[in-house]
C-alpha cells in the first residue's frame, strides 16, 4: 500500500526557519516524482515544486520563486520542504504528493498534511 | 488566482446530478490529462478521478469524469449527503513546467 506521511504541526515565528518532511513507503520512492501543495485557509491548492528524488531533479512553481528550497533523501525514502526565514503569511497547510506514473501527470496519492503556523 | 478555472460553488439535492466545470488552456487541459480530488472537511484530497475520466478503486461508479477541448467537467449523479466536500481539478501545465489547480468547489447538498 503506497503511504505518504509527513512530519507534525509546527509553530514558529517569523524569521525562523523550518524544515518539514513526507516519508514515502509501498513503492519505488526513487522512480516517482513528489510534489509539496499549500493550503492557505479556507482557501484552494497550489503548486510549490516537485522533485525527482531518483536524481534530485527539482523544478518550483515560478509563483513561489526563492520562497522555498525543496530536496530529497533517497537512502530515507524522505523529502523535504524548507524555509530559511518564516513569515506571517507562511501559515498554512501543506501536502505533499506522489506524481502518477508516467510524463505529465498530476497527483495520486497524497501525505495527511503538516500544519504551519508563524506567529509572534 | 489558480491557473485552472473552477466554479466557487455548486449544490444539489439527494438523488440528483451535478456537474462541477475546470477551464484551462492549451497549454494545461488542451493537450494533458485532467484529474479530479475530493477534499472533506480536515482532511488531505483524495483522489477521485485520474487520465480524464478513469476511476481509482474503490471510488463509486457516481463520480465520472470527461474532457473535451479546454475544459472538463466532474459529474456526480446520485448525490448523497457524504458528497459535501470540496473538489479541485488539476492539469500538469507545459508552460509552468508541473501540475497546476483549479480554485476548487465546494458542493453542498441541500
Amino acid at each position: 500500500e503506497v503511504q505518504l506521511v509527513q512530519s507534525g504541526a509546527e509553530v514558529k515565528k517569523p524569521g525562523e526557519s523550518l524544515k518539514i518532511s513526507c516519508k514515502g513507503s509501498g513503492y519505488t520512492f526513487t522512480t516517482s516524482w513528489i510534489g509539496w501543495v499549500r493550503q492557505m485557509p479556507g482557501k484552494g491548492l497550489e503548486w510549490l515544486g516537485i522533485i525527482y528524488p531518483g536524481d534530485s531533479d527539482t523544478r518550483y512553481s515560478p509563483s513561489f520563486p526563492g520562497q522555498v528550497t525543496i530536496s530529497a533523501d533517497k537512502s530515507i525514502n524522505t523529502a523535504y520542504l524548507q524555509w530559511s526565514s518564516l513569515k506571517a503569511s507562511d501559515t498554512a497547510m501543506y501536502f505533499c504528493a506522489r506524481l502518477e506514473g508516467g510524463n505529465k501527470r498530476a497527483y495520486d496519492y497524497w501525505g495527511q498534511g503538516t500544519l504551519v503556523t508563524v506567529s509572534s | 488566482q489558480s491557473v485552472l478555472t473552477q466554479p466557487p460553488s455548486a449544490s444539489g439535492t439527494p438523488g440528483q446530478r451535478v456537474t462541477i466545470s475546470c477551464s484551462g488552456s492549451s497549454s494545461n487541459i488542451g493537450s494533458n490529462y485532467v484529474y479530479w480530488y475530493q477534499q472533506l472537511p480536515g482532511t488531505a484530497p483524495k483522489l477521485l478521478i485520474y487520465r480524464n475520466n478513469q476511476r481509482p478503486s474503490g471510488v463509486p461508479d457516481r463520480f465520472s469524469g470527461s474532457k473535451s477541448g479546454t475544459s472538463a467537467s466532474l459529474a456526480i449523479s446520485g448525490l448523497r449527503s457524504e458528497d459535501e466536500a470540496d473538489y479541485h481539478c488539476a492539469a500538469w501545465d507545459d508552460s509552468l513546467g508541473g501540475p497546476v489547480f483549479g480554485g476548487g468547489t465546494k458542493l453542498t447538498v441541500l
